[in-house]
């Protein structure tokens, strides 16, 4: 199986800032990568797919970037509704592993 | 607007089988594929299967030492998935999500259900 991991697995922030989630693959899965949010007590919700592709929906704020084995999800200008859980995932090769989540939390 | 209902809250014994259902509406049910996730309270997500919407072609997570089968009904548009030697470390949210028609054409998970709580007693 191919391995994701995730970092920071816990991040505090505060509204307006900047910040930036990393995901490491285990070998290359470029670019089958996507970005989840999920908030307590809902499913997950699909941010970013194929590496920088924003669902439909998911404000610009949000963007994805990476190649290879090393991909990121940035946050730009932190809004309230932000703080969530995220996991990256790769669907390359199954089994689709997901990371271990980066839980967003306020400053 | 595509859709993924999924049956209600389950609870079984130890050792005893369970059997989740998914219906989809609003797309093309044969054109994806039905991915299956779980998470354990307070833990990450965990993919545990995958079948095609128009092929037996399928897929399950190897560590579940074969417990897992999905499944599909084209003709009412319902996926299972049915986990069979239950312990207490299987108890969670079973998710099922839109995905894959064919492993040769890669489909983020776009489309989620709204969970169905699995709990593992003695």
């Amino acid at each position: 199986d191919i391995q994701m991991t995730q970092s920071p697995s816990t991040l505090s922030a505060s509204i307006g800032d900047r910040v930036t989630i990393t995901c490491r693959a285990s070998q290359t899965i470029s670019p089958w990568l996507a970005w989840f949010q999920q908030k307590p007590g809902k499913a997950p919700g699909l941010l970013i797919y194929k590496t920088s592709k924003l669902q439909t929906g998911v404000p610009s704020r949000f963007s994805g970037s990476g190649s290879g084995t090393e991909f990121t999800l940035t946050i730009n200008n932190l809004q309230p509704d932000d703080f969530a859980t995220y996991y990256c995932q790769q669907y390359s090769t199954y089994s689709y592993t997901f990371g271990q989540g980066t839980k967003l939390e306020v400053k | 607007q595509p859709q993924l209902v999924q049956s209600a809250s389950e609870v079984k014994k130890s050792g005893a089988s369970v059997r989740v259902s998914c219906r989809a509406s609003g797309y093309t049910f044969t054109g994806y594929g039905i991915t299956w996730v779980r998470q354990a309270p307070g833990q990450g997500l965990e993919w545990i299967g995958w079948i095609s919407g128009h092929t037996n072609d399928k897929e399950d997570e190897q560590k579940l030492q074969g417990r897992v089968t999905v499944t599909i009904d084209t003709s009412t548009e319902t996926a299972y998935m049915e986990l069979r030697g239950l312990t207490f470390d299987d108890s969670g949210i079973y998710y099922c999500a839109r995905g894959p028609g064919s492993r040769l054409l890669p489909h983020a998970l776009d489309v989620w259900g709204q969970g169905t709580v699995v709990t593992v007693s003695s």
